[in-house]
């Protein structure tokens, strides 16, 4: 993921609607990224990852894009709901090695 | 099961005091880790430890150290605390293979006055 400073970027979602999170990464050998979901007062929490021989994956209404010509990665939600106010983190990797880089986040907020 | 689990939750310390912050997993994973996420950033990775017995820095491993007790704990301390280390401090573990993906404790929440 890459830094964009101090101040979270916030999505605003009526309830019901779909939901778009980007995310921009830099490094170009990374070959595995992973989206997290971060509740207030908690951990994050694994949502959907993809290796970089893909470029679309789906979990349950939840579905990442990657396009590694822009190193650009994508989480859609599909019929957003108030459960899915949180915190959204990507994060990418090189398969094996230890060192993971996080996204400062992007905040979601539900509007019922 | 349960995860990764941390302690304390909450902890309140003097400049200069020193406290260690625990951690353990039931996973049976060989990875773990120390993050520090501050307001409207993303996690640094602190300390890391790939295997029991091995540990390396990461990121921002100053003014910290770490003990890989055994496969399960992994602790952090914090020597001699300064307010620049007030944070919310994460564990996570990990199994390198078909998912890569770590697991998060809950976090411990950090002010050091």
């Amino acid at each position: 993921g890459e830094s964009v400073g101090l101040h979270l970027p916030t999505l605003s979602v009526q309830e019901g609607d779909n939901s778009i999170i980007n995310c921009a990464y830099s490094n170009s050998a990374s070959d595995y990224f992973i989206w997290y979901k971060q509740e207030s007062g908690k951990g994050p929490q694994f949502i959907i990852d993809i290796r970089s021989n893909m470029d679309k994956r789906q979990g349950q209404r939840v579905t990442v894009l990657l396009n590694k010509t822009v190193k650009h990665l994508s989480l859609q939600i599909a019929a957003t709901q108030p459960g899915d106010s949180a915190v959204y983190f990507c994060a990418d990797q090189i398969g094996g090695y230890q060192k993971v880089t996080f996204g400062t986040g992007t905040k979601l907020q539900v509007i019922p | 099961n349960a995860g990764v689990t941390q302690t304390p939750k909450f902890q309140v310390l003097k400049t200069g005091q020193s406290m260690t912050l625990q951690c353990a997993q039931d996973m049976n994973h060989n990875s773990m880790y120390w993050y520090r996420q501050d307001p409207g950033m993303g996690l640094r990775l602190i300390y890391y430890s790939a295997s029991e017995g091995t540990t390396d820095k990461g990121e921002v491993p100053n003014g910290y150290n770490v003990s890989r007790l055994n496969k399960r704990e992994f602790s952090l301390r914090l020597e001699s605390a300064a307010p620049s280390q007030t944070s919310v401090y994460f564990c996570a573990s990990r199994e390198v293979g078909a998912q890569e993906t770590q697991y998060f404790g809950p976090g411990t929440r950090l002010l050091v006055l």
